[in-house]
């Protein structure tokens, strides 16, 4: 059971619009810590798509976009690719008694 | 730019001790969060802890009471121990930098590299 909590799967059709989120508590996101996405394809390192909540790193395509609010997060990724089916994660800091980083627990985007 | 590149067994016996390292080229070591992080198979990413240029160090709470992050900054390596292991923690290990606080994102990432623990 993770800290923080993804939809298991969501899906698409090329060129729409989908949503991911991550729900955490007053412990992690709810306490202000940033949110970060990761894009993991199967064999490879994960990839960067978001830090602090709504940024973009350099190369990243303006199609994928971040948001927060209160004790929740989302991942919103527009004009949806086939390149774009992966495994979308993610990651906060939990400041709870055992204070630590938090993954959520994933989330598998299927293009149809 | 910085790589991270791990090395290390791709196969321990269970009850024993897994190590690894963590290289860390075309950058410094000092200054930066350094991250472990695995995915068993078929599960999602799992936090196992970093370690401060500085040595300071924070473990996953369900891993900590097995769990070693050591730095050689002259080297410009981390490693990890991960001792009494089980098929449990067979898994693909990366590790990862963060940047100057514990909470900011991995931006770079090794390659992985795959565990097996069997006898």
């Amino acid at each position: 059971q993770s800290v923080l909590t993804q939809p298991p799967s969501v899906s698409g059709a090329p060129g729409q619009r989908v949503t991911i989120s991550c729900t955490g508590s007053s412990s992690n996101i709810g306490a202000g810590y940033d949110v970060h996405w990761y894009q993991h394809l199967p064999g490879t390192a994960p990839k960067l798509l978001i830090f602090a909540n709504n940024y973009r790193p350099s190369g990243v395509p303006d199609r994928f976009s971040g948001s927060k609010s209160g004790t929740s997060a989302s991942l919103a990724i527009t004009g949806l690719q086939a390149e774009d089916e992966a495994d979308y994660y993610c990651q906060s800091y939990d400041s709870s008694l055992s204070a630590s980083v938090v993954f959520g627990g994933g989330t598998k985007l299927t293009v149809l | 730019q910085v790589q991270l590149q791990e090395s290390g067994p791709g196969l321990v016996k269970p009850s024993e001790t897994l190590s690894l390292t963590c290289t860390v080229s075309g950058g410094s070591i000092s200054r930066y969060y350094w991250s472990w992080i695995r995915q068993p198979p078929g599960k999602g990413l799992e936090y196992i802890g970093y370690i401060y240029y500085s040595g300071s160090t924070n473990f996953n709470p369900s891993l900590k009471s097995r769990v070693t992050i050591s730095i050689d900054t002259p080297k410009k390596q981390f490693s990890l121990k991960l001792n009494s292991v089980t098929a449990a923690d067979t898994a693909v290990y990366y590790c990862a930098r963060g940047d100057s606080n514990p909470f900011d994102a991995f931006a770079i990432w090794g390659q992985g590299t795959g565990v097996t623990v069997s006898s």
